[in-house]
Formats: C-alpha cells, structure tokens, sequence
C-alpha cells in the first residue's frame, strides 16, 4: 500500500514568509506525528496528532510553528515569519495509534529560508 | 539535556563482518527502544525495536540488545552487506506519542 507522502519535496522561501508543508499518512493510522531533523542530527519532535487532535504540541519551538489535522488524516504543518534558523527537513510519520511505538516516516520535506 | 545519545558518528565494517552501533539513554521512563534506517534524501525506515522487558531480539541478521541497568542498547549486524551502508538512529519512547532519537550513526560497510 502507498506509504506516508509530502509536499512538497523541497520549499524555498525568503526570510519572513509565510510557508505550509503537508502530511498525508498511511491510510487507517490514526497517529500522525511531525518531527525537524537538522544536519547531522536526529529527527527532533515538534507535535503529534491522535486522530483529530493535539495529543502532544511540547515540541513547538514557538508560536511561529503550528500545525492542523481536521479531518483526522492529512496534516499541514504552517511556520509564519520563517526564520533562516527554520531551514531543515521536516518529517513526518504516522503509527496505528498512540499505543503503537513503530512509527512510518515519510520522505520529508526540505525547506531552505533564504 | 540530550536523553538519547549515539556516541560514534561513523562505523566502518568489511563486508561478512559484525557491525555494532552503540546507544546510551538517560531517561528511565523509556520503555520501548527502536532502531531505524536511513538513506540520503528519505525518510527514517523502521528496522528492529524491542520492549523493556526483554533484553534481546532478534530478526535475521538483525539483534538488539538491551542493558537496562546500563541504560544501554546495541544493534548487532551480522553478516555485513554492502547494502547496510547508511546511517542508524536510535531512538526511545515513554508509552503514547514521540519518539525521542539520536543524532545516529554513519554505516559504511566495505566491499
């Protein structure tokens, strides 16, 4: 079956723009989850969904970064005033449920703040 | 703090040789470890994981070790294939939700 997919691949954007990743999981996962992963380091958790809702936003950075689930699949993560410090991949993954630790992680996307 | 820690930033193995990665955490409300697998320009791919009550498992020439009173865990390749070649996480959670990770470890394995 498909896996976890997002758009877009690569974002280029300028310094103080406003920009949205999207997340659409592996279908029947109820668990979504966001992570940023800078070079040369791991992926580091920013918020993940159960179903509809937040569950767990504590990795936010700040109030820049937010994210949304409304119908309880697809994902957009929206970064407002990017910063040049917000460049990094961002991934994504969705597990069958909060209780299932094994996490599908998609190919990210790389977002390059000019 | 980092609760995860992968101390070795690259490995290198000759190929039908044993690979270890090495993986140390801090936080002991962790109860379940995974590794995973990574290639340049994907997404982490999971590879073996094992729960707290356990302290080996095995999936063919994949082993995880697990020393709770170490806080330490190992992932142990055995034989080695080219194809290996790419960098491990390590990465823990505490029950419902995220995964806490290492900043992983470099594969090459040499034909």
């Amino acid at each position: 079956g498909a896996g976890v997919s997002q758009t877009p691949s690569n974002k280029v954007t300028e310094k103080g723009k406003y920009v949205e990743l999207r997340c659409d999981p592996i279908s029947g996962h109820t668990a979504l989850y966001w992570y940023r992963q800078s070079l040369g380091q791991g992926p580091e958790f920013l918020i993940y969904f159960q179903g509809t809702g937040a569950a767990d936003d504590s990795g936010l950075p700040n109030d820049r970064f937010f994210a949304v689930r409304p119908e309880g699949s697809v994902s957009t993560l929206k970064i407002q005033r990017t910063e040049r410090g917000d460049s990094a991949v961002y991934l994504c993954a969705s597990s069958l449920g909060q209780d299932s630790p094994t996490q599908y992680f998609g190919p990210g996307t790389r977002l390059l703040v000019l | 703090d980092q609760q995860v820690k992968q101390n070795s930033p690259s490995l290198s193995v000759q190929e039908g040789r044993i690979s270890i990665l090495n993986c140390d955490y801090t936080n002991s409300m962790f109860d379940y470890f995974l590794w995973y697998k990574k290639y340049p320009a994907e997404g982490p791919t999971f590879l073996i994981s094992i729960s707290s009550i356990k302290d080996k498992n095995e999936d063919g020439r994949f082993t995880v070790f697990l020393n709770k009173s170490a806080k330490h865990l190992s992932l142990h390749i055995v034989p080695s294939q080219p194809g290996d070649s790419a960098v491990y996480f390590c990465a823990a959670s505490g029950g419902a939700g995220k995964s806490t990770f290492g900043d992983g470890t470099t594969l090459t394995v040499k034909p």
